[in-house]
């Protein structure tokens, strides 16, 4: 799988997009790329995944760059309640095991 | 709700004593899984069932046992811990093992405090 880079953190207004940057230099042809969130000592919830097309959903876009090297998790109407901690994870396709690193905690300000 | 339960939502145990830990999928789906994730780590994995047969096993100590009678219910069973396996416990389920974007649903996971 490959590895993921993301900021440790990162603050947003509440009502603007939340853009979480994630870099995946090492990622093959095959590996998708998957962003679940965890709210505080809850479950993760899944997102959103995608392998080379830009991807949406009702919860987010995700945005893959050509190179597929790095992608962008949009939030486009950030609430309050999307404040969490967001995984950025690397997934050969098949693959089961889901390695989770340390994400981005996203807090929503008022 | 992501249609995956667990009971209890907290557990206090002490080392000797024997508990279980019960995941529910209402989703149809066909493999499981327990996580384990203790404070300020990443979720580790620890087993994996698909079609009620354990397929992975990530080196958990044997004072956990996991069974799954059938495709919608997953336990962990535990005995003699330690204060260390603190953590919250998830299950997981997905629909078709080895599907290309075979994504996983979490329940809210077990608060485990071992004393």
């Amino acid at each position: 799988d490959a590895k993921t880079t993301q900021p440790t953190s990162m603050d947003c207004a509440e009502g603007r997009a939340a853009n979480l940057p994630c870099n995946h230099s090492t990622i093959s042809g095959n590996e998708y790329v998957y962003w679940y969130r965890q709210i505080h000592s809850q479950g993760p919830q899944y997102i959103i995944h995608g392998l080379k097309n830009n991807e949406t959903n009702e919860m987010a876009s995700l945005i893959i760059t050509e190179d597929r090297k790095s992608s962008t998790l949009i939030l486009p109407h950030a609430t309050l309640r999307d404040t969490a901690v967001y995984y950025c994870i690397g997934r050969f396709q098949g693959a089961q095991k889901l390695v989770f690193g340390q994400g981005t905690r996203l807090t929503i300000n008022p | 709700e992501t249609g995956v339960t667990q009971t209890p939502r907290h557990l206090v145990m002490g080392m000797t004593n024997k508990k279980s830990l019960k995941c529910e999928q209402h989703l149809g789906h066909n493999a499981m899984y327990w996580y384990k994730q203790s404070a300020k780590k990443p979720l580790e994995l620890m087993f994996v069932y698909n079609f009620k047969e354990q397929t992975e096993n990530n080196s958990v100590p044997s004072r956990f046992s996991p069974e799954c009678p059938n495709s919608s219910h997953l336990f962990l069973h535990l005995h003699t811990l330690q204060p260390e396996d603190s953590a919250l416990y998830l299950c997981a389920s997905s629909e078709l093992p080895g599907r290309s974007a075979d994504t996983q649903y979490f329940g809210p996971g077990t608060r485990l405090t071992v004393l």
